[in-house]
């Protein structure tokens, strides 16, 4: 994948945790970053755009950051439906295309 | 609200041709605002973006350079849907499809459709 993001990621409920997203300058560099839920069986729903925007209906325990060409996610308040697949995703200027993360597995212990 | 449906067969031949349909309500394939993607997703691949279709006074597309040589994305405004075509597939190309809305982003999706490209 032309992003980055670790495979796995781990918490306890009620407890803070982030997912990295590392790009480059052809996306990340001048682009917005978006986050994407996806349950088992389902399409990706969008969760964060434009780097640190919630869509209606997300809650705000959810919240995304962008720097330079490094992005996160951070899910606060952990709760054991939050236990799924999470895809960053940009466009990418040089592939003129969209591109994605491998995709981290969140599981809530 | 924006909504999209998919269909077409879960299962095509060695070499033969991919064929799905994206048919689209609450929104028009002529917007001059969104941009109708196809994208997949397997286990060996993850999520792959394989082109776009899109009406800014004429037609215009953009492809993968992965597959670009074996895919074909076109709208059928009478009917309001888009299509993927994908050629010469193999075992590789076994995957969910899904089709797209952006406008700025992917914001809306289709529901999938497994296909699986075996004898």
């Amino acid at each position: 994948s032309v992003l980055t993001q670790p495979p796995s990621a781990s918490g306890t409920p009620g407890q803070r945790v982030t997912i990295s997203c590392s790009g480059s300058s052809s996306n990340f560099g001048s682009n917005y970053v978006y986050w994407y839920q996806q349950l088992p069986g389902t399409a990706p729903k969008l969760l964060i755009y434009r780097n640190n925007q919630r869509p209606s209906g997300v809650p705000d325990r959810f919240s995304g950051s962008k720097s330079g060409t490094s992005a996160s996610l951070a899910i606060s308040g952990l709760r054991s439906e939050d236990e799924t697949d999470y895809y960053c995703a940009a466009w990418d200027d040089s592939l003129s295309g969209w591109i994605f993360g491998g995709g981290t597995k969140l599981t809530v212990l | 609200q924006v909504q999209l449906q998919q269909s077409g067969p879960g299962l095509v031949k060695p070499s033969q041709t991919l064929s799905l349909t994206c048919a689209i309500s609450g929104d028009s394939i002529s917007s001059n605002s969104a941009a109708w993607n196809w994208i997949r997703q397997s286990p060996s691949r993850g999520l792959e973006w394989l082109g776009r279709t899109y009406y800014r006074s004429k037609w215009y597309n953009g492809y993968a350079v992965s597959v670009k040589s074996r895919v074909s994305i076109n709208p059928d405004t009478s009917k309001n849907q888009f299509s993927l075509q994908l050629n010469s597939v193999t075992p590789e190309d076994t995957a969910v499809y899904y089709c797209a809305r952006s406008a700025d982003y992917l914001d809306y999706w289709g529901q999938g459709i497994l296909v699986t490209v075996s004898s």
